[in-house]
């Protein structure tokens, strides 16, 4: 079974500080990792997706690498803003079904 | 184009009463999901399916039964609920297969008293 871990659970960080966020996971045999922000009282919505085959990907201030052999993804997020405080959760693809880590809830202080 | 939507936002039972969650997409996707969020526990898998005309247990299906009603639509039912399902409900919908991302619905914030 594979079990998804994310440390720090809670981070809070200045404004303009670059974030960096883990995800680790046990089973190496996957297809794909996603990582998510969940708003307070909201769904979710997807940031990046890194296919089994990538080592990376980004998209805007964001980047996230995939460590397949280390069971690791991190989660950068350049320059942070106020409005990136949210949960953002990892997400692992072994067949048809995701297994998610708890999250991390980021703060950023204006 | 909506995405995935749900039904209803909120919704307070008392034990033992039954209610069916609804869900539905328009992006045309094979495979749907039917999953939990419980504080500090993540996300868990309650039922999916990965086609039209199937469906399969997830992690935590004990209590619950679903319908998949065509492509668009995916239905989660409560038959006697219980504290313990009080949770909030996600629906989700990807392409269909392992490689494709997964979109999410609103939620639905089920309490049951």
């Amino acid at each position: 079974k594979q079990e998804v871990t994310q440390i720090p659970a809670a981070l809070s960080v200045p404004e303009g500080e670059n974030l960096v966020l883990n995800c680790s996971f046990t089973d190496s045999a996957i297809y794909n990792l996603q990582w998510f922000r969940q708003d307070p009282g909201k769904g979710l919505t997807s940031l990046l997706l890194i296919q089994s085959s990538q080592r990376e990907q980004t998209s805007g201030r964001l980047n996230a690498s995939l460590d397949k052999s280390s069971g690791r993804s991190t989660l950068y997020i350049a320059a942070s803003q106020p409005g990136d405080s949210a949960t953002y959760l990892c997400a692992l693809s072994n067949d048809y079904k995701l297994s998610f880590g708890a999250g991390t809830t980021v703060t950023v202080r204006a | 184009n909506a995405g995935v939507t749900q039904t209803p936002k909120f919704q307070v039972l008392k034990t033992g009463q039954s209610m069916t969650l609804q869900c539905a997409q328009d992006m045309n996707h094979n495979s749907m999901y039917w999953y939990r969020q419980d504080p500090g526990m993540g996300l868990r898998l309650i039922y999916y399916s990965a086609s039209e005309g199937t469906t399969d247990k997830g992690e935590v299906p004990n209590g619950y039964n679903v319908s998949r009603l065509n492509k668009r639509e995916f239905s989660l039912r409560l038959e006697s609920a219980a504290p313990s399902q009080t949770s909030v409900y996600f629906c989700a919908s990807n392409g269909g297969g392992a490689n494709y991302e997964q979109y999410f619905g609103p939620g639905t914030r089920l309490t049951v008293t």
